[in-house]
């Protein structure tokens, strides 16, 4: 069965501190492993992406780290800003291509 | 360039109507996913439809349907409406299919009364 878990459900973090979501999955096909940000009255955009033979990607203040034999990957905000609230979701690609979502994570910045 | 285009961004519907729903896609995109988003359920996929094809298809009644044309435009049509259709429903569009990063519009709010 393809099933992703997300957590927390929300977070509430101090501007300047460090934003963790987390994603765990089952399904060992998995061969993508993107996290998309999403603001209110838009649709969700990519934010950073992570292939399976890689451990960690960093992208300005936004790392992936990858760990395979656990079946996670988690997504670091380092200095977080206010600008950064949103909700985040990860969405491992399945078979067929086909992204699996999780159920999000409403991310507050409080200034 | 144009980002992905949704039309309309607000429809209120009653219910037992029907209700179509347009996609435009980024220029040279072939691929488009549609995914319906609400507060219970999160992002669920509908179906993705790359030249002209139905390609996959989400655990969705019948009631749900949609196609594309040969300029990768697309639209989704729900028949016979319910209360609990009452959704934003996402379109992304991708290169082909299985191309990394979808570029999401920012959806039509579809309220069923």
């Amino acid at each position: 069965q393809q099933q992703v878990k997300q957590s927390p459900q929300s977070l509430i973090v101090q501007k300047g501190g460090i934003s963790i979501i987390n994603c765990a999955y089952e399904n060992t096909a998995f061969d993508y492993f993107p996290w998309y940000q999403q603001f209110p009255g838009k649709g969700p955009a990519l934010l950073i992406a992570i292939r399976p033979d890689v451990s960690e990607k960093k992208e300005g203040r936004f790392t992936i780290s990858f760990n395979k034999s656990a079946k996670q990957f988690s997504l670091h905000i380092m200095d977080s800003q206010p600008g950064d609230s949103a909700t985040y979701f990860c969405a491992p690609r399945g078979s067929n291509y086909q992204l699996i979502w999780g159920a999000g994570t409403k991310l507050i910045i409080k200034p | 360039k144009a980002g992905v285009t949704q039309t309309p961004r607000y429809l209120i519907k009653t219910r037992g109507q029907q209700v179509t729903l347009s996609c435009s896609p980024i220029s040279g995109h072939r691929s488009v996913s549609w995914y319906q988003q609400t507060p219970g359920q999160g992002l669920q996929f509908l179906f993705e439809y790359f030249s002209e094809t139905q390609r996959n298809k989400g655990n969705f009644p019948g009631r749900f349907s949609g196609r594309q044309f040969s300029n990768s435009r697309s639209e989704m049509n729900v028949s016979t409406l319910e209360l609990g259709d009452s959704a934003l429903y996402l379109c992304a569009s991708s290169l082909t299919q299985g191309s990394e990063g979808y570029t999401f519009g920012s959806g039509t709010r579809l309220t069923v009364v």
